[in-house]
């Protein structure tokens, strides 16, 4: 069983609609999780990050967290092209270290 | 503020060879980490570097790869002698000591290996 798992996708969605990305975790001592997108060829840039159960809300991304179910969800709201990339799920565990698991990722199209 | 940066961008090398990697992390910040993603695959951490020290290395693949990071500045991660199965895009990434240390680390733009 992977420590992250993730839907490959690719998820595909229309321009304006909310897109769903979900991210399933193997262990419970998970502290802290990470969305990340990915551009082709480029870096894994950091979306958000949440580490307490329930909702987190940045602009038109939110995080969801839920700790009993061992998943984590980021919703893009008003998708745009632009949002089009893949989206990485990373989870850190245990306390006081920066040891990060990612998932393959989700490849999203956003289509005008 | 310039972000981290890696050298070569590209490496193409033949199985037997040997390839030095070079990441500079971004100007003060104690935090160094190496990640590679091989293709298809996710990315999976290598090791973190606080300033000179190894703190943790469990994702180091084998004895054929060697970290270093001299003086607590840049790092090279050498890997001596590469194997088809080592090609992939090498990641460095750094985050600060303190504050959102935990929270964020910024990737470098990666060195893609191909061993043939």
């Amino acid at each position: 069983q992977k420590e992250v798992e993730q839907n490959s996708g690719p998820l595909s969605v229309p321009e304006g609609a909310i897109a769903s990305l979900n991210c399933t975790y193997s262990d419970r001592g998970s502290q802290s999780f990470f969305w990340y997108r990915q551009y082709s060829g480029k870096s894994p840039e950091l979306i958000m990050f949440i580490y307490s159960n329930g909702d987190k809300e940045d602009g038109r991304f939110t995080a969801q967290l839920n700790k009993a179910s061992q998943y984590v969800s980021l919703l893009i709201r008003d998708s745009q092209p632009s949002d089009s990339a893949t989206y990485l799920c990373a989870v850190r565990f245990g306390t006081g270290g920066f040891k990060t698991i990612f998932g393959a990722g989700t490849r999203l199209f956003v289509k005008a | 503020e310039a972000g981290v940066t890696q050298f070569p961008s590209h490496s193409v090398i033949e199985k037997g060879q040997t390839v030095t990697l070079r990441c500079d992390p971004i100007s003060g910040h104690d935090n160094l980490y190496w990640y590679r993603r091989v293709m298809g695959k996710e990315i999976k951490f290598l090791l973190h570097f606080v300033k000179e020290s190894k703190q943790d290395e469990s994702g180091m693949p084998n004895n054929r790869f060697l970290a270093e990071r001299t003086g607590g500045t840049y790092s090279t991660l050498k890997v001596q002698p590469a194997e088809l199965e080592d090609s992939g895009v090498y990641f460095c990434a750094s985050s600060p000591s303190s504050g959102r240390a935990w929270s964020e680390q910024f990737f470098g733009p990666g060195t893609r290996l191909t061993v043939l």
